[in-house]
């Protein structure tokens, strides 16, 4: 069964190093979201990306953080300076288009910044 | 800013016993996604409800969706310790941006 990739599972960083969170969603997917989840707290939609540029993006995905989608399968999610509140599971989904609802996440990326 | 609001937050019950969680919004949605996450994985669809009114069941969990597609419930009945994890709502509204808003989850605890 298909499914969404994400990697690394777990990253560890000092405070104001970039990092790098690589996804790949499913291959006949067209729509890709970033969430995130602080340990404890609820869901929060980062940004959507369709059509190679952003569709929507949230009060949290301010300028440290940028989207790529640099080859046409890998869909990558950059922190330019990190801080301490950054620390949180990130998680990466896909659907196929905008009018079927599901979105299918990927099991997470745990970023821990020191 | 669309919003939805889960309750409980938490319910711990034995195994057998039925529950309802309840999902509202003062906002419209075009559909209504549950999503059952267990710890340190990502959140995994259990079930769209699109039709205003509509009841899906799924085994032993019984989805509705409110008239005014602004509320949702899921009921268990008959709770087993493997229906133990957070259970999340997710509103999409088409004709409000692409994404998918969640409420704050409602954490099961089913006890043998």
């Amino acid at each position: 069964e298909p499914e969404v990739t994400q990697t690394p599972s777990h990253q560890v960083t000092q405070m104001g190093q970039e990092v790098i969170l690589r996804c790949v969603p499913i291959s006949n997917h067209l729509y890709f979201y970033w969430y995130r989840q602080i340990l404890g707290q609820k869901v929060e939609f980062l940004v959507s990306f369709y059509n190679n540029e952003i569709s929507e993006k949230s009060e949290i995905f301010d300028d440290q953080f940028s989207v790529e989608r640099p080859d046409g399968s890998n869909f990558t999610l950059k922190i330019r300076s990190t801080k301490l509140e950054d620390s949180a599971m990130y998680f990466c989904a896909s659907r196929y288009d905008r009018a079927a609802g599901e979105l299918f996440f990927g099991e997470g990326s745990r970023l821990t910044v020191l | 800013t669309q919003l939805l609001e889960q309750s409980p937050q938490f319910l711990s019950i034995q195994e057998g016993e039925n529950l309802t969680v309840y999902c509202n919004s003062s906002s419209v949605f075009s559909s209504l996604q549950w999503y059952r996450q267990e710890p340190g994985e990502g959140p995994v669809l259990l079930v769209t409800v699109v039709t205003g009114g509509e009841v899906k069941k799924l085994k032993r969990l019984t989805f509705q969706f409110g008239d005014a597609r602004k509320d949702s419930s899921l009921h268990i009945t008959a709770a087993q310790p493997g229906d133990t994890g957070l259970y999340l709502c997710a509103g999409l509204n088409n004709n409000a941006g692409n994404m998918l808003t969640f409420g704050g989850g409602t954490r099961l605890m089913v006890k043998p």
